[in-house]
């Protein structure tokens, strides 16, 4: 049974228009993260909660929020996309930091036209 | 910006050979090395997570050790089977915690 879920796995936007990927876990951990992976490359970490404490990582351009209304359900909202953010988006959970391994979701591939 | 790296970028084998890659990372501030396994289409899946130097973990015919002074892992696989092929993406944790730092992968491609 499936128990990081994202939807949808393909995303198309338009240049500009708004995007919201989502993500939920039956897992009811504490930790959620979000990754952008680009082809060949490392996934690289946004942002990521801890309960409903919110972290950013310096260099996640203002452009990507997220939200996370409950323990089971995590949202990121792409305001303006760019033809650069044009990437596959992983989600993540984990029990906590230190030691624990992360559950990935299959990601949803998203396509900016 | 911490460097994680991985070894060979790709590889192919053929069905019943043994291979190995490998990952270097920091050796200061560590806290513990991921290694996860990708197919296609499919999520990220965790193999092992090694927080001691000279640990040697065994999941069926994958291993992998970790050598934390001087900064590398190394994965096995015995006998390589075609559903061995995926992304093996290793991942450096450091001591302050709250994120991952992934390298790029080992595509690896197992042909019958």
């Amino acid at each position: 049974d499936a128990m990081v879920i994202q939807n949808p796995r393909y995303q198309v936007t338009q240049f500009g228009k708004p995007v919201t990927l989502s993500c939920s876990q039956t897992l009811n951990h504490n930790v959620m993260y979000w990754y952008q992976q680009k082809s060949s490359q490392a996934p690289k970490l946004l942002f990521h909660y801890y309960d409903k404490d919110f972290n950013n990582e310096a260099d996640t351009p203002d452009n990507f929020q997220s939200r996370r209304p409950n323990t089971s359900f995590c949202f990121l909202d792409i305001r303006s996309p760019g033809l650069g953010d044009a990437a596959m988006y992983l989600c993540a959970t984990s029990r906590a930091f230190l030691g624990y391994e992360q559950y990935f979701g299959p990601g949803t591939r998203l396509t900016v036209t | 910006i911490l460097n994680v790296e991985q070894s060979p970028q790709s590889l192919h084998v053929q069905e019943g050979d043994s291979t190995n890659f490998t990952c270097s990372f920091p050796s200061s501030n560590f806290y513990a090395l991921h290694w996860y396994r990708w197919e296609t289409a499919k999520s990220p899946e965790a193999l092992f997570v090694m927080t001691l130097n000279g640990d040697e973990k065994k999941k069926g015919r994958i291993s992998a050790t970790l050598n934390t002074k001087e900064g590398y892992s190394y994965l096995y696989i015995k006998g390589s089977q075609p559903e061995d092929s995926a992304t093996y993406l290793c991942a450096f944790e450091e001591t302050s915690g709250s994120r991952l730092t992934f390298g790029e992968g080992t595509q690896l491609t197992v042909n019958p």
